[in-house]
């Protein structure tokens, strides 16, 4: 498959250990947040989102928290499986319309 | 299924040709955009819709043009006047924004485009 990504950092865990994956965001009217996952040469998947009005969402093996003060979005995969191999991507939205602004990437390996 | 699809998947040309890539949507989503994405970076928006017949350029519009004509199709040409076109280039829809509400981007599987 094609890569997304040649020079992103990269995060590298054990399977079976916990991920954890940060974001800086930029825009402090941002009201809407969301993870996606993107697998060699294919389009983003959403993860999980959550709204400027809270802290922490979770998912199935997914944990989204966000910090307003220090514009700090962070995902949190429990239990990393090696499917969970991917370049993972924040995205913020503005004040107005439905537009995203993504982020760099990081990607994810899982060492078996 | 509902879903986005993007055609073709892979699209080689030639310098100075303009080319046009497919996407249709059957969400029944207002709002569609375009992305490219460069390898080592995130993806920028080129142009969106929020509704047929009405489109915005985004942050990279300079080189692209696209149409609106049905809610379902949302076409993007590559001209000649694109620099440096080669790159993977992802479709998105999604619902209009509301308060309150979740409304997030869903991503058709990309086309990538090389310039030979």
């Amino acid at each position: 498959g094609e890569s997304v990504g040649l020079h992103l950092p990269t995060l590298s865990v054990q399977e079976g250990d916990n991920s954890i994956i940060n974001c800086a965001y930029s825009n402090s009217a941002s009201d809407y947040f969301i993870w996606y996952k993107q697998e060699s040469g294919k389009g983003p998947q959403f993860i999980i989102d959550i709204r400027s009005n809270m802290d922490k969402r979770q998912g199935q093996r997914v944990t989204v928290l966000l910090n307003k003060t220090v514009k700090h979005l962070s995902l949190q995969i429990a239990a990393t499986q090696p499917g969970d191999s991917a370049v993972y991507f924040c995205a913020e939205r503005g004040n107005a319309g439905n537009m995203l602004t993504f982020g760099g990437g990081t990607r994810l390996m899982v060492k078996p | 299924d509902g879903g986005i699809t993007q055609s073709p998947k892979y699209l080689f040309r030639k310098e100075g040709q303009n080319v046009t890539l497919s996407c249709e949507q059957n969400l029944n989503h207002d709002a569609m955009y375009w992305y490219r994405q460069d390898p080592g970076q995130g993806l920028r928006l080129i142009y969106y819709s929020q509704i047929v017949n009405d489109f915005q350029k985004g942050d990279i519009a300079e080189g692209y043009s696209v149409s609106r004509e049905k809610k379902e199709s949302f076409p993007l040409t590559v001209t000649s006047a694109q620099k440096n076109p080669t790159a993977f280039y992802l479709c998105a829809s999604s619902r209009p924004r509301a308060s309150n509400s979740y409304n997030e981007q869903f991503f058709g599987p990309g086309t990538r485009l090389t310039v030979l």
